[in-house]
């Protein structure tokens, strides 16, 4: 089955640094990579996601990268804000029946 | 207004008892699904459905099962709690499986 590993479980960076967190996924079927964020006490919240028919996506200061023929993908933060602290999870389209979640990074923005 | 809604909040039972969740949405989604957090924040599949048909059922003990009476709601019944039922259960739904999900507020499970 569909295997998604995160890297890494923790993140601490400087208010204004950037963030990057990587994951690999098992199965070459999958097509869909959505990444989630989940603050304190509320269920995760999509953030950004991005397809297999493209490499790269940006939405403001979040972007992410596929290398489909290495199965990773890489969620990139630049300018990171105090608010930008939270649990962060990758996952990944299994069986066209569900979604696997890698196991979360817990980043830190220090002001 | 609240897209995915669950209830109650929080649940405190004793070991062995039988206990439900609910889970509500108003998006008009095809798939619903179940999830379990434990302390470590590890999300794991429990259950999803598809159009009220299960479509995948993890390694999950038949202690609990989903029942959906229709397709905007989806419910966890646990029967015969044990400690290591404790987490916090999340409710999702989603258009179609690989969209995108969105996840209820969480249903904090502690069994003593």
């Amino acid at each position: 089955g569909e295997n998604v590993e995160q890297h890494p479980s923790t993140l601490s960076v400087q208010e204004g640094d950037s963030a990057v967190i990587k994951c690999t996924y098992s199965d070459s079927a999958s097509n869909y990579f959505p990444w989630y964020k989940q603050e304190l006490g509320k269920g995760p919240q999509l953030i950004i996601d991005i397809r297999s028919n493209v490499g790269e996506k940006k939405d403001q200061r979040i972007a992410v990268t596929l290398n489909k023929t290495a199965k990773h993908f890489s969620l990139h933060i630049t300018e990171t804000q105090p608010e930008d602290s939270a649990v962060y999870f990758c996952a990944a389209d299994h069986n066209n029946n569900d979604m696997r979640f890698g196991a979360g990074t817990r980043l830190t923005v220090k002001p | 207004d609240t897209a995915v809604s669950q209830t109650p909040k929080y649940l405190v039972t004793q070991m062995g008892n039988d206990k439900s969740i609910k889970c509500e949405q108003n998006l008009g989604h095809d798939t619903m699904y179940w999830y379990k957090q434990d302390s470590k924040k590890f999300l794991k599949i429990m259950f999803s459905y598809n159009n009220k048909e299960l479509i995948i059922n993890e390694t999950v003990p038949n202690r609990f099962s989903p029942k959906s009476p229709d397709k905007a709601h989806l419910n966890l019944h646990i029967n015969s709690l044990e400690l290591g039922d404790s987490a916090v259960y999340f409710c999702a739904s989603s258009q179609k499986v690989a969209n995108e999900q969105f996840f209820g507020p969480g249903t904090r499970l502690t069994v003593l």
